[in-house]
């Protein structure tokens, strides 16, 4: 079935600096990802959906230029968090819509900013 | 406007014991449903779904689920839990329709098994 790898799993980084979070579908091509943020024992909330060539579409109250999202190959997007603060720490996780009815999760990355 | 509605943030059952997981959708079309189960640390991973035809759906691990369109639900349920099933548990709704669409997720419900 089809995966989507993310990367790193976990990051800790120090306050002021940018993170990286990939995520690659290994055997599929993904047009379309999008990337949710959950905190702690909560839900699942949306952040962006990012098309493949085009540029992201971020939900109300999210800061495009903090939460940089690139989707330059129907294989790979990624979320740059920059001038990380200790509010950005939580679990991001990305999502690839397979096919007409299916989404595919990502592991998840755990981002913890000292 | 859509909405998933997950009303216990927290359910206890003894290893054995059947379950059921409570899910609400407000939606303006027949939407798509799911039902993720997540470990902790973990990304989520698909339980079952639903589009259409039968109202009953069969899942990995034993789980099923019932669309009632009347009561707008879209319960899960197993009927023995293995302590391997604690997690949390998420209901979302999607769009019954091409397009590149996100889910909406309900607040979940965080299972935990006593032997």
């Amino acid at each position: 079935g089809a995966v989507v790898s993310q990367h790193p799993s976990r990051v800790i980084c120090k306050s002021g600096t940018s993170v990286k979070i990939e995520c690659r579908s290994l055997d599929f091509q993904a047009t379309t990802m999008f990337w949710y943020r959950q905190f702690p024992k909560q839900s699942l909330m949306l952040m962006a959906t990012s098309n493949e060539g085009s540029k992201a579409t971020y939900e109300q109250g999210v800061e495009k230029d903090k939460f940089l999202i690139n989707h330059a190959s129907l294989t790979l997007s990624t979320l740059t968090v920059t001038s990380a603060h200790p509010e950005d720490s939580s679990f991001y996780i990305c999502s690839a819509k397979t096919g007409l009815d299916g989404y595919t999760f990502g592991s998840g990355t755990r981002l913890t900013v000292v | 406007a859509q909405s998933v509605t997950q009303p216990d943030i927290h359910i206890t059952v003894s290893e054995g014991a059947s379950l059921e997981l409570r899910c609400n959708y407000s939606y303006g079309a027949t939407p798509y449903l799911f039902w993720y189960v997540q470990s902790p640390g973990q990304g989520l991973q698909l339980l079952l779904k639903y589009f259409s035809g039968d109202t009953l759906v069969q899942g990995i691990k034993g789980f099923e689920a019932e669309f009632k369109r009347s009561q707008s639900s879209f319960n899960l349920r197993k009927p023995s839990v293995h302590w391997s099933d604690a997690a949390e548990y998420f209901c979302a709704v999607g769009p019954a329709q091409t397009g590149a669409n996100n889910l909406f997720f309900g607040t979940g419900t965080r299972l935990t098994v006593i032997p």
